[in-house]
């Protein structure tokens, strides 16, 4: 069982659309890290997010930490064929004095030119 | 400034073998941990090092274990390797809110 539960599981779409992933859990986390992973390759860290509320962008790319920080988001705009990948979301739980990370499934995501 | 490397890239094994996996964690972090990536399984952690010592340890068999040695550098073994073993073995050096991953050892246990 997974602790983070990521949603959906797998996108298809076309150059130029937007799309959001899903990243929720029942448990509260001290930060909450978003990886994409390309295949045959190690998880390259995106980003990392620690206040509950709190929003931070990246070129074309969004992530949002719930206000409970138990959830995020990720929203990409305009989408290209470079953002294809395997996006994971990591969590860390509070009072954490070490780097185990609790990991999501994955989306998988394809963009299409 | 190098990333972190693993090595080997690739390793084919048989069942009942056992093996040794190689991390070089970014120059200056101190923790070094490993994950096992399954297309069932998704990521899970193995276990942590932190300053030669194991700090955390995920819920696998005693058939896994690591070691980190003075300079940072780790290694993972696995004894009496079985079918389902066959995995991506990723390796992630951390340092304040920065995790940064390796990419991996691939591992094909026949």
């Amino acid at each position: 069982t997974q602790l983070l539960e990521q949603s959906p599981q797998f996108l298809s779409i076309q150059e130029g659309e937007n799309l959001t992933v899903y990243c929720n859990s029942s448990s509260v986390f001290s930060s909450l890290q978003w990886y994409r992973q390309e295949p045959g390759e190690g998880p390259v860290l995106l980003v990392t997010v620690v206040t509950g509320g709190e929003v931070k962008k990246l070129k074309r790319l969004t992530f949002q930490f719930g206000d409970a920080r138990k959830d995020s988001s990720l929203h990409i705009t305009a989408a290209q064929p470079g953002d294809t990948g395997l996006y994971l979301c990591a969590g860390t739980p509070p009072r954490s004095n070490d780097y185990k990370l609790s990991f999501g499934a994955g989306t998988t995501v394809t963009v299409r030119a | 400034k190098a990333g972190v490397t693993q090595t080997p890239r690739y390793l084919i094994k048989t069942r009942g073998q056992q093996v040794t996996l190689s991390c070089s964690p970014i120059s200056g972090h101190r923790s070094v941990s490993w994950y096992q990536q399954t297309p069932g399984q998704g990521l899970q952690f193995l276990f942590e090092y932190f300053s030669e010592t194991q700090r955390n340890k995920g819920n696998f068999p005693g058939r896994f274990s690591g070691r980190q040695f003075s300079n940072s550098r780790s290694e993972m073994n696995v004894s009496t390797l079985e079918l389902g073993d066959s995995a991506l073995y990723l390796c992630a050096s951390s340092r304040g809110l920065r995790t940064s991953f390796g990419p991996g050892t691939r591992l094909t246990v026949l």
